[in-house]
């Protein structure tokens, strides 16, 4: 069965640069769900959308963005990078808003972002 | 807000042997969805166990069980006959169930190291 698949697995980034990173939900699923989670970290939500559009904000920086596009896959957008930005990114996606449960929803296999 | 505490930062279990791993939470909602995500090595997230909140009976996936107790806002998970590939970080997650836009997210506690010896 399809996943959900993420590009870059790994990205390497200099201080003041921007990084975007990818995910594709699997097929028919209209919510993507991202996650940062850094160095021995639990993994916390930045942004999740609902059909094209923001359906909530957690902890995610201003000098990040993210949007869903027409075929459903997300971009997380990270400018003005800082040394703490380097973490593990993850990107989950449901069928609808609480498409992830009763059964939780499979994430992708993340993004290590190391910015140096 | 909903949080989630797991006071085991790290656990070890010789192989074939039981072990259980604590969680508890804080809500003020009467129905969500809590889980159980292994992270092994390798990083991948995989969901290990769920359960419902309304429902009273216990979830069991082949060798892992759980042990939810709402009132007492406990949802520990107990790994049989532990294998080696059972070594991991293992997060205990929480879902809300309320409408608006919290829908959907996961909470996760700090996770628990777990080692398993031969």
């Amino acid at each position: 069965a399809a996943g959900v698949i993420q590009s870059p697995r790994h990205l390497i980034k200099e201080k003041r640069e921007t990084a975007t990173l990818k995910c594709y939900p699997i097929p028919r699923h209209d919510t993507v769900y991202w996650y940062q989670q850094g160095p021995g970290q639990d993994p916390q939500f930045l942004i999740s959308f609902y059909e094209k559009m923001q359906s909530d904000k957690g902890s995610i920086p201003d000098r990040f963005s993210a949007q869903q596009f027409s075929d459903y896959h997300s971009e997380l957008n990270m400018s003005s990078l800082e040394l703490g930005d380097s973490a593990l990114y993850f990107c989950a996606s449901s069928l609808g808003l609480m498409g992830g449960a009763p059964y939780g929803y499979t994430f992708g296999s993340g993004t290590r972002l190391t910015v140096v | 807000a909903q949080t989630v505490t797991q006071s085991q930062p790290e656990m070890s279990v010789q192989e074939a042997e039981t072990v259980t791993l604590s969680c508890t939470y804080d809500t003020s909602e009467s129905n969500y969805y809590l889980f159980w995500y292994k992270q092994p090595p390798s990083r991948q997230m995989i969901l290990v166990i769920r359960q419902e909140a309304y429902k009273q009976q216990n979830a069991t996936e082949n060798r892992f069980s759980v042990n939810f107790q709402k009132a007492a806002k406990s949802f520990s998970l107990k790994i049989s006959d532990s294998q080696l590939g059972d070594t991991a970080m293992y997060f205990c997650a929480f879902m809300s169930s309320m409408g608006g836009g919290s829908q959907g997210n996961l909470i996760f506690g700090k996770g628990t190291k777990l080692s398993v010896k031969p």
